[in-house]
Protein backbone atom coordinates (compact mmCIF):
# COMPACT_ATOMS: atom_id res chain seq x y z
CA UNK A 1 0.00 0.00 0.00
CA UNK A 2 1.17 3.41 -0.82
CA UNK A 3 1.06 5.78 2.54
CA UNK A 4 2.85 9.15 3.20
CA UNK A 5 3.53 10.41 6.65
CA UNK A 6 4.27 13.26 8.04
CA UNK A 7 4.69 13.00 11.93
CA UNK A 8 4.31 16.81 12.80
CA UNK A 9 1.25 18.65 12.81
CA UNK A 10 3.03 21.47 14.04
CA UNK A 11 6.27 22.73 13.82
CA UNK A 12 7.49 26.36 15.18
CA UNK A 13 11.00 27.56 14.69
CA UNK A 14 12.24 31.23 14.91
CA UNK A 15 14.05 33.27 11.92
CA UNK A 16 17.48 32.29 11.38
CA UNK A 17 16.74 28.79 12.96
CA UNK A 18 17.48 25.53 11.05
CA UNK A 19 14.35 23.61 10.00
CA UNK A 20 13.57 20.43 9.15
CA UNK A 21 10.04 18.49 8.08
CA UNK A 22 9.91 15.48 8.10
CA UNK A 23 7.99 12.57 5.40
CA UNK A 24 8.69 8.64 5.67
CA UNK A 25 7.05 6.74 2.96
CA UNK A 26 6.00 3.02 2.35
CA UNK A 27 5.56 1.68 -1.67
CA UNK A 28 5.99 -1.31 -2.83
CA UNK A 29 8.61 0.11 -5.60
CA UNK A 30 10.34 3.53 -6.43
CA UNK A 31 8.23 6.28 -6.03
CA UNK A 32 8.78 9.93 -6.85
CA UNK A 33 8.75 12.36 -3.94
CA UNK A 34 7.62 15.56 -4.19
CA UNK A 35 6.53 18.42 -1.67
CA UNK A 36 3.80 20.32 -2.39
CA UNK A 37 3.13 24.24 -0.43
CA UNK A 38 0.41 26.19 0.50
CA UNK A 39 0.72 29.74 1.34
CA UNK A 40 -2.04 31.69 3.57
CA UNK A 41 -5.16 31.94 0.60
CA UNK A 42 -3.06 30.65 -1.82
CA UNK A 43 -3.25 27.56 -3.96
CA UNK A 44 -1.19 24.23 -3.37
CA UNK A 45 1.64 24.36 -5.67
CA UNK A 46 4.53 22.54 -6.23
CA UNK A 47 8.01 23.09 -4.43
CA UNK A 48 10.27 20.65 -5.33
CA UNK A 49 10.64 17.08 -6.22
CA UNK A 50 13.69 14.61 -5.89
CA UNK A 51 13.90 13.66 -9.29
CA UNK A 52 14.87 17.06 -10.51
CA UNK A 53 17.35 17.50 -7.23
CA UNK A 54 17.41 20.92 -6.89
CA UNK A 55 17.41 23.81 -4.29
CA UNK A 56 13.98 26.17 -4.44
CA UNK A 57 13.81 29.01 -1.88
CA UNK A 58 16.64 27.55 -0.10
CA UNK A 59 14.91 24.44 0.60
CA UNK A 60 15.93 20.60 -0.13
CA UNK A 61 15.32 17.24 0.66
CA UNK A 62 17.04 13.93 -0.05
CA UNK A 63 15.37 11.06 -0.88
CA UNK A 64 16.30 8.57 1.26
CA UNK A 65 16.01 4.83 0.35
CA UNK A 66 17.05 2.53 3.45
CA UNK A 67 15.13 4.70 6.00
CA UNK A 68 12.64 5.48 3.20
CA UNK A 69 12.63 9.40 3.89
CA UNK A 70 12.06 12.73 2.30
CA UNK A 71 12.65 15.14 4.84
CA UNK A 72 12.54 18.76 4.25
CA UNK A 73 15.16 21.30 5.15
CA UNK A 74 16.41 24.61 5.04
CA UNK A 75 19.66 26.14 6.94
CA UNK A 76 17.87 29.38 7.72
CA UNK A 77 14.42 30.00 7.94
CA UNK A 78 12.63 32.92 6.95
CA UNK A 79 9.28 34.03 8.33
CA UNK A 80 7.77 33.98 4.20
CA UNK A 81 8.32 30.66 5.11
CA UNK A 82 5.18 29.95 6.75
CA UNK A 83 2.90 27.94 5.39
CA UNK A 84 1.52 24.71 4.85
CA UNK A 85 3.47 21.70 3.76
CA UNK A 86 2.72 18.06 1.88
CA UNK A 87 4.76 15.52 1.24
CA UNK A 88 3.52 13.32 -1.75
CA UNK A 89 4.57 9.78 -3.15
CA UNK A 90 3.58 9.10 -6.86
CA UNK A 91 3.74 5.66 -8.28
CA UNK A 92 5.84 4.52 -11.64
CA UNK A 93 2.74 3.66 -13.18
CA UNK A 94 1.25 5.22 -15.98
CA UNK A 95 -0.99 7.59 -13.76
CA UNK A 96 -0.46 11.33 -12.01
CA UNK A 97 -2.27 9.60 -8.60
CA UNK A 98 -0.52 11.64 -6.06
CA UNK A 99 -0.62 10.09 -2.51
CA UNK A 100 -0.32 13.22 0.10
CA UNK A 101 0.79 13.41 3.80
CA UNK A 102 -1.41 15.03 5.73
CA UNK A 103 0.48 17.88 6.19
CA UNK A 104 3.01 19.92 8.47
CA UNK A 105 1.95 23.89 9.64
CA UNK A 106 5.18 25.62 9.74
CA UNK A 107 5.28 28.63 11.77
CA UNK A 108 8.45 31.01 11.66
CA UNK A 109 8.51 33.25 14.50
CA UNK A 110 10.27 36.86 14.24
CA UNK B 1 -1.15 30.97 -19.23
CA UNK B 2 -4.33 30.90 -17.23
CA UNK B 3 -4.24 28.71 -14.41
CA UNK B 4 -6.40 25.78 -13.53
CA UNK B 5 -10.09 26.85 -12.99
CA UNK B 6 -12.62 25.53 -10.75
CA UNK B 7 -16.32 26.27 -10.68
CA UNK B 8 -17.68 27.26 -8.05
CA UNK B 9 -15.95 28.70 -5.53
CA UNK B 10 -18.46 27.80 -2.87
CA UNK B 11 -21.69 25.38 -2.91
CA UNK B 12 -24.60 24.80 -0.22
CA UNK B 13 -26.59 21.51 -0.72
CA UNK B 14 -28.93 19.43 1.25
CA UNK B 15 -28.59 16.13 2.49
CA UNK B 16 -29.79 13.65 -0.81
CA UNK B 17 -29.10 16.32 -3.59
CA UNK B 18 -26.89 15.39 -6.36
CA UNK B 19 -23.66 18.26 -7.51
CA UNK B 20 -21.50 18.56 -9.96
CA UNK B 21 -18.33 20.79 -9.75
CA UNK B 22 -16.49 21.97 -12.95
CA UNK B 23 -12.36 22.22 -13.70
CA UNK B 24 -11.08 23.60 -16.58
CA UNK B 25 -7.41 22.70 -16.24
CA UNK B 26 -4.51 24.63 -17.89
CA UNK B 27 -4.28 24.94 -21.77
CA UNK B 28 -2.85 21.88 -23.43
CA UNK B 29 -2.75 19.81 -20.22
CA UNK B 30 -4.28 16.48 -21.04
CA UNK B 31 -4.26 14.68 -17.18
CA UNK B 32 -6.45 15.91 -14.36
CA UNK B 33 -6.95 14.69 -11.37
CA UNK B 34 -9.34 15.41 -8.27
CA UNK B 35 -9.41 15.01 -4.65
CA UNK B 36 -10.91 16.02 -1.55
CA UNK B 37 -9.66 17.50 1.26
CA UNK B 38 -10.90 17.23 4.82
CA UNK B 39 -9.32 18.41 8.09
CA UNK B 40 -9.41 14.64 9.69
CA UNK B 41 -8.40 12.71 6.59
CA UNK B 42 -6.12 15.66 4.30
CA UNK B 43 -5.81 15.53 1.17
CA UNK B 44 -7.31 11.78 -0.66
CA UNK B 45 -7.21 10.96 -4.46
CA UNK B 46 -10.55 10.94 -5.89
CA UNK B 47 -9.93 9.94 -9.62
CA UNK B 48 -7.56 11.41 -12.53
CA UNK B 49 -8.73 11.41 -16.56
CA UNK B 50 -6.33 11.41 -19.53
CA UNK B 51 -7.93 12.03 -23.04
CA UNK B 52 -11.26 11.36 -21.76
CA UNK B 53 -10.41 7.96 -20.07
CA UNK B 54 -10.61 7.53 -16.50
CA UNK B 55 -6.92 6.60 -15.81
CA UNK B 56 -6.74 5.78 -12.19
CA UNK B 57 -9.76 5.68 -9.13
CA UNK B 58 -9.50 6.28 -5.33
CA UNK B 59 -11.59 5.09 -2.78
CA UNK B 60 -14.99 6.31 -2.58
CA UNK B 61 -17.99 5.10 -3.39
CA UNK B 62 -19.72 4.91 -6.58
CA UNK B 63 -21.84 8.35 -5.35
CA UNK B 64 -18.00 10.00 -6.90
CA UNK B 65 -18.40 10.11 -10.47
CA UNK B 66 -15.99 11.68 -13.16
CA UNK B 67 -15.59 12.61 -16.29
CA UNK B 68 -13.16 14.31 -19.06
CA UNK B 69 -14.65 15.83 -22.46
CA UNK B 70 -12.51 16.06 -25.63
CA UNK B 71 -10.85 19.77 -25.06
CA UNK B 72 -9.94 18.31 -21.46
CA UNK B 73 -12.36 20.29 -19.08
CA UNK B 74 -13.49 17.75 -16.73
CA UNK B 75 -16.79 17.40 -14.38
CA UNK B 76 -17.01 15.52 -11.32
CA UNK B 77 -20.23 14.24 -9.74
CA UNK B 78 -21.63 13.17 -6.53
CA UNK B 79 -24.81 12.18 -6.01
CA UNK B 80 -27.45 11.32 -2.68
CA UNK B 81 -25.17 13.60 -1.16
CA UNK B 82 -24.19 13.25 2.61
CA UNK B 83 -23.07 15.16 5.39
CA UNK B 84 -19.62 13.46 5.45
CA UNK B 85 -19.11 15.20 1.89
CA UNK B 86 -18.35 18.39 3.12
CA UNK B 87 -15.06 19.48 2.18
CA UNK B 88 -12.75 21.29 -0.37
CA UNK B 89 -12.61 19.08 -3.47
CA UNK B 90 -9.45 20.24 -5.76
CA UNK B 91 -8.84 20.07 -9.29
CA UNK B 92 -5.23 19.60 -10.60
CA UNK B 93 -3.89 19.49 -14.35
CA UNK B 94 -0.77 18.56 -16.06
CA UNK B 95 0.40 17.79 -19.14
CA UNK B 96 0.35 14.29 -18.77
CA UNK B 97 3.79 13.25 -19.16
CA UNK B 98 4.84 11.14 -15.90
CA UNK B 99 5.55 13.24 -13.07
CA UNK B 100 5.24 16.38 -14.17
CA UNK B 101 4.43 19.08 -12.29
CA UNK B 102 0.43 19.08 -11.13
CA UNK B 103 -1.13 22.57 -11.16
CA UNK B 104 -3.65 22.78 -8.70
CA UNK B 105 -7.07 25.46 -8.58
CA UNK B 106 -8.22 26.85 -5.97
CA UNK B 107 -11.30 24.68 -5.32
CA UNK B 108 -14.97 23.99 -4.63
CA UNK B 109 -15.68 23.99 -0.91
CA UNK B 110 -18.88 21.93 -0.83
CA UNK B 111 -20.86 22.37 2.41
CA UNK B 112 -23.80 20.13 2.56
CA UNK B 113 -26.63 20.23 5.36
Amino acid sequence: AQRVTQPEKLLSVFKGAPVELKCNYSYSGSPELFWYVQYSRQRLQLLLRHISRESIKGFTADLNKGETSFHLKKPFAQEEDSAMYYCALSGRGGSEKLVFGKGTKLTVNP
Amino acid sequence: KAGVTQTPRYLIKTRGQQVTLSCSPISGHRSVSWYQQTPGQGLQFLFEYFSETQRNKGNFPGRFSGRQFSNSRSEMNVSTLELGDSALYLCASSPGRKNTEAFFGQGTRLTVV
